[in-house]
This record gives C-alpha cells, sequence and structure tokens, in this order.
C-alpha cells in the first residue's frame, strides 16, 4: 500500500516570504502522479498543482512550485511571496497510473504572519 | 455553477439515526468518491463508482451503503449512526481518461455530520 508522509504539522511564514512543504511518499511503482491541495477555512478543497511521475521538470503554478525528487521519493511544495490567502491546510497526494484512489498525507497547516 | 455538490452541508443528528448525503457533479465526470475526514484531519478514501459501477470498497462498515442512480450522482446512506461517524464527509468526481491522464479529482464543499 502506498503511504504519504508530510513530517510538518505546521508552518509559519511571514507574508511575502517564501515557505517550503515537505512530502514523502513510498511506492514501488513507476509510474504515478502527485498532488497538492489546499484546505482554507472553508473547507473547499482545492487543487494546487499536480506533477506526473514521468516529467523530469518540476511544475510550477504562479507562485506555487514542487521539487520533484523521483529516486528520494520526495515532493515538496514552495510557495513564493506568501499572501494571507494562502493560509490553508496543504495536503500532498499519491495516485499510482492504474488505480482510482488517492491517498492523502496527514496535512500542513500553513499559517501567514501579516 | 457548483461543479461538485453535496446536501446537506451540516447534519446534526441523534446516535442510532439513518441518514443520508447526496452528491451531484455537472462535469460530465465518470468517476465519483467518498471520503471521510476526521476531527484530526486525515483523508481515507471510501468507496468509489464509475459509471455506477462499484470500484473501491474500502474497510468501511456495512452500516454504510453508497448508491450510484446515474455517473452524476453518488449518495452516502447511514444506519445506525454512531458517534465515531461524527467527521466530515466529501464527494468527488474525476474523468478516468484524459488527454493528461492525471485523473484530477474535483471536490464538493464536504457536509459535517454531527453525530450526538
Amino acid at each position: 500500500a502506498q503511504t504519504v508522509t508530510q513530517s510538518q504539522p505546521e508552518m509559519s511564514v511571514q507574508e511575502a516570504e517564501t515557505v517550503t512543504l515537505s512530502c514523502t511518499y513510498d511506492t514501488s511503482e513507476s509510474d504515478y502522479y502527485l498532488f497538492w491541495y489546499k484546505q482554507p477555512p472553508s473547507r473547499q478543497m482545492i487543487l494546487v498543482i499536480r506533477q506526473e511521475a514521468y516529467k523530469q521538470q518540476n511544475a510550477t503554478e504562479n507562485r506555487f512550485s514542487v521539487n520533484f525528487q523521483k529516486a528520494a521519493k520526495s515532493f515538496s511544495l514552495k510557495i513564493s511571496d506568501s499572501q494571507l490567502g494562502d493560509a490553508a491546510m496543504y495536503f500532498c497526494a499519491y495516485r499510482s497510473k492504474n488505480d482510482y484512489k488517492l491517498s492523502f498525507g496527514a496535512g500542513t497547516t500553513v499559517t501567514v504572519r501579516a | 455553477d457548483t461543479a461538485v455538490s453535496q446536501t446537506p452541508k451540516y447534519l446534526v443528528t441523534q446516535m442510532g439515526n439513518d441518514k443520508s448525503i447526496k452528491c451531484e457533479q455537472n462535469l460530465g465526470h465518470d468517476t465519483m468518491y467518498w471520503y471521510k475526514q476526521d476531527s484530526k484531519k486525515f483523508l481515507k478514501i471510501m468507496f468509489s463508482y464509475n459509471n455506477k459501477e462499484l470500484i473501491i470498497n474500502e474497510t468501511v462498515p456495512n452500516r454504510f451503503s453508497p448508491k450510484s442512480p446515474d455517473k452524476a450522482h453518488l449518495n452516502l446512506h447511514i444506519n445506525s449512526l454512531e458517534l465515531g461517524d461524527s467527521a466530515v464527509y466529501f464527494c468527488a468526481s474525476s474523468q478516468r481518461r484524459t488527454s493528461s491522464g492525471a485523473n484530477v479529482l474535483t471536490f464538493g464543499a464536504g457536509s459535517r455530520l454531527t453525530v450526538l
């Protein structure tokens, strides 16, 4: 079974600064997908960014970027120029290419200080 | 236009009661899911249907019964509610095969169930 580990329960960042959230996963497969979802206090789950394992290039979405290290099974999320609206819980998630199931990590709560 | 809508958003009920949560998606997706988020915010899949066929059935008490009348709807019925069933239940949908292959899940806003 695949497991996703987020080792940082909480992170705090000053507005306009950068914060990096860590995620590691365990899998024996070579083809899979990785995601970061954001859950603000409204509790809506919002896709932030996704990465296909077969792509070596790291995905970026505006101020959000990932550092995908396939050999190390690491998938960290960097939030640049942090804004107050970035305050939320962030979940790392894994899906095998041939599976429907999305497995989530325990989440990291990000607080943005004004 | 809400892509994945769940009703009700909040549900407070007594132990032993039976309740249902409804979910509808207007994205034309062929796969729908129920996830449970517990008090520690941990998200765990419960069920998934692809074109009305059950494809994922995790270790969930048989008091929980999903029903998919068509591929746009997936309802969750819970019998004999227990205190431990209190959680937020998320419905989600995705398209199994896409050009990107990523099969991204789109989530509903969640239904908070409180069992007293």
